[in-house]
């Protein structure tokens, strides 16, 4: 089947290498960010969220940057591993609305 | 506990056939939505329900239409397909997070 990650742009990266990518939001009234990860041929999962109130958030291996000044969306991925292989979309909401960005494909170099 | 579940995985339909696409969760979960997803498009939001009773357009709802039939089912039926709705459909439920289906792969000849 056709590829979720045709004509995206594409992040390469080292494994083992830290990856960023990167997310430009439009609503400035969207108060809830969500990052998740598709692999082909399945749904996309969650990685990691951040309300407005917070400019940045960890989990395991991964971080979030919020920067509402200008509207933007940030996701780093540390020591980025071959399963991390897929594409990344950013995710906002507002008014129960969740909406998405175009999403980025990240291929891992072993 | 299934998550979000969608049937059927995949279906073939001929220009101006109908059907619905089904969307079932048991998270208890009061907003459920509709997206498609074309290579290089990301998700698209084509409804979205808030809550049991009440829906809403997004951002494609031309040639769709939806029904909450209660707060775990929530509907997407196509009237007449056409083959600009070729794609791969994706359910999903929240409250905060989404959590999506595995997704319809729909073609339309």
């Amino acid at each position: 089947g056709e590829s979720v990650g045709l004509h995206l742009p594409t992040l390469s990266v080292q494994e083992g290498d830290n990856s960023i990518i990167n997310c430009a939001y439009s609503n400035s009234a969207s108060d809830y960010f969500i990052w998740y990860k598709q692999e082909s041929g399945k749904g996309p999962q969650f990685i990691i969220d951040i309300r407005s109130n917070m400019d940045k958030r960890q989990g395991q291996r991964v971080t979030v940057l919020l920067n509402k000044t200008v509207k933007h969306l940030s996701l780093q991925i540390a020591a980025t591993q071959p399963g991390d292989s897929a594409v990344y979309f950013c995710a906002e909401t507002s008014d129960n609305r969740l909406a998405f960005g175009k999403g980025n494909q990240v291929v891992v170099i072993p | 506990n299934a998550g979000v579940t969608q049937t059927p995985k995949f279906q073939v339909l001929k220009t101006g056939q109908s059907m619905t696409l089904q969307c079932a969760q048991d998270m208890n979960h009061n907003s459920m939505y509709w997206y498609r997803q074309d290579p290089g498009m990301g998700l698209r939001l084509i409804y979205y329900s808030a809550s049991e009773g009440t829906t809403d357009k997004g951002e494609v709802p031309n040639g769709y239409n939806v029904s909450r039939l209660n707060k775990r089912e929530f509907s997407l039926r196509l009237e007449s397909a056409a083959p600009s709705q070729t794609s791969v459909y994706f359910c999903a439920s929240s409250l905060g997070r989404a959590f999506f289906g595995q997704g319809t792969r729909l073609t339309v000849v």
